[in-house]
């Protein structure tokens, strides 16, 4: 069975600080793996994929996460928060095998103090 | 490039009344579709996909149905609305066939019922 599981469901960090979001995945098969972000009554937005290509993948706004198979692992990290990040955030995880199935995790809403 | 149009934003329906939400994708030709609710400390909750028209497949039996009458339309039904349809109406496309290929999210539908 695949499952997503999103270790904190709130963080809080001051802005200019570095910013942590855990995530970790369970699957049988090769994953593809995403990170999305909520803002409040919007859509969510694609920060970054990683589809077995290079392990540390780089996306939008400075944000950044590395796959790590032998911890199955996807953390996302920003060197330096900023009040606009203040969102929630979705880990998505999807199967080679069956891309009609997207499995989110629970979300992580990020909190940033001036 | 292609754009995702949800409609309407807001809704706010009386228990037993009909619903219907509409999705649209510009720019793209038989799309993958699907439809999302986000309920309150939930999560997203896929209801429906369509790899074509008239092809749809239902992930949660509930009183709410959808419909694909064009390539690039998609529409989500009910008959008589519950209180426990409230929530947050997410349509999303992705390109059809094989690879790892990207959700791409509408703004949402926030839909009340009282």
């Amino acid at each position: 069975a695949q499952s997503v599981t999103q270790l904190d469901s709130h963080v809080s960090v001051s802005e200019g600080t570095p910013v942590l979001l855990r995530c970790n995945y369970s699957s049988s098969y090769s994953p593809s793996l995403f990170w999305y972000v909520q803002h409040p009554n919007k859509g969510l937005q694609l920060l970054l994929k990683y589809t077995s290509a290079a392990t540390l993948v780089k996306g939008i706004n400075g944000f950044e996460a590395e796959f790590k198979k032998s911890e199955t692992s996807f953390h996302l990290t920003k060197p330096s928060a900023h009040m606009s990040d203040a969102a929630e955030y979705f880990c998505v995880v999807t199967l080679e095998r069956d891309f009609n199935k997207f499995y989110f995790g629970s979300g992580t809403k990020l909190n940033v103090k001036p | 490039s292609q754009t995702i149009h949800q409609w309407p934003a807001t809704l706010v329906q009386p228990v037993g009344s009909p619903l219907s939400l509409e999705c649209t994708v510009e720019g793209t030709s038989n799309p993958n579709l699907y439809w999302y609710r986000q309920a309150a400390g939930r999560g997203l909750q896929l209801l429906f996909y369509s790899v074509g028209i008239g092809q749809i497949s239902s992930e949660v039996p509930q009183n709410l149905s959808a419909s694909r009458p064009q390539d690039r339309q998609f529409i989500l039904s009910s008959k008589k609305l519950l209180l426990s349809d409230s929530g947050f109406y997410l349509c999303a496309w992705r390109r059809s066939g094989s690879g790892a290929n990207v959700l791409t999210f509408g703004a949402g539908s926030r839909l009340t019922v009282l």
